[in-house]
């Protein structure tokens, strides 16, 4: 069975880093062709893709937030991880992670992030 | 970077009717992804490889296009069919989503 749970601060302040942790089980991010994705959605908006980690380390990113974004994992402890740097209000919102192919097959339940001075 | 476009964006339809959700691809895609995403919950992958029913998926739902042109269709709307709709591809390096199709029960 695939689950996947987010975890994150809930609340912030602008210009901090952001730090998100994706916990899975029932599959391995070092098997061949597995990858975990990150997507959020502002809440009442659409969903955006944010960015992807493979088996084999490779990583993708959304190029409008690329400078922004680090993704990474440790593979033993079954987790992903993304950081995102200089927050501001814009990245309010629910904060998915999904295990992936060429679409994204498991989501998490998706953990809210607000920013807020 | 390839932007996907749905149409409509807003929609009702009544018990029964067959309802047509379109997604337009900036340039060719390969392949269509459909997601369903209700409330308060996450999204569902729904149709996969353009046609392909995810598990549990009612088979009057169907999915098809190519290159530019892609939708996904119900037959005989039924009231668990209300939700947002969304579409996504993957053309190296990037995975997008189209901005949702919003399916209201009339």
């Amino acid at each position: 069975q695939v689950t996947l749970k987010e975890s994150g601060p809930g609340i912030l302040q602008p210009s901090q880093t952001l730090s998100l942790t994706c916990t899975f089980s029932g599959f391995s991010l070092s098997t061949y062709g597995m990858g975990v994705g990150w997507i959020r959605q502002p809440s009442g908006k659409g969903l955006e893709w944010l960015a992807n980690i493979w088996w084999d380390d490779d990583k993708y990113y959304n190029p409008s937030l690329k400078n922004r974004l680090t993704i990474s994992k440790d593979t033993s402890n079954n987790q992903a991880f993304l950081k995102i740097t200089n927050v501001d209000t814009a990245d309010t919102a629910t904060y998915y992670c999904a295990r992936m192919g060429e679409y994204f097959d498991y989501w998490g339940q998706g953990v809210m992030v607000t920013v807020s001075s | 970077e390839i932007v996907l476009t749905q149409s409509p964006t807003t929609m009702t339809a009544s018990p029964g009717e067959k309802v047509t959700i379109t997604c337009r691809a900036s340039s060719s895609v390969s392949y269509m992804h459909w997601y369903q995403q209700k409330p308060g919950a996450s999204p569902k992958p729904w149709i996969y490889e353009t046609s392909k029913l995810a598990s549990g998926v009612p088979d009057r739902f169907s999915g098809s296009g190519s290159g530019t042109s892609y939708s996904l269709t119900i037959n005989n709307m039924e009231a668990e069919d209300a939700a947002t709709y969304y579409c996504q591809q993957w053309n190296y390096p990037s995975w997008t989503f189209g901005g949702g199709t919003k399916l209201e029960l009339k």
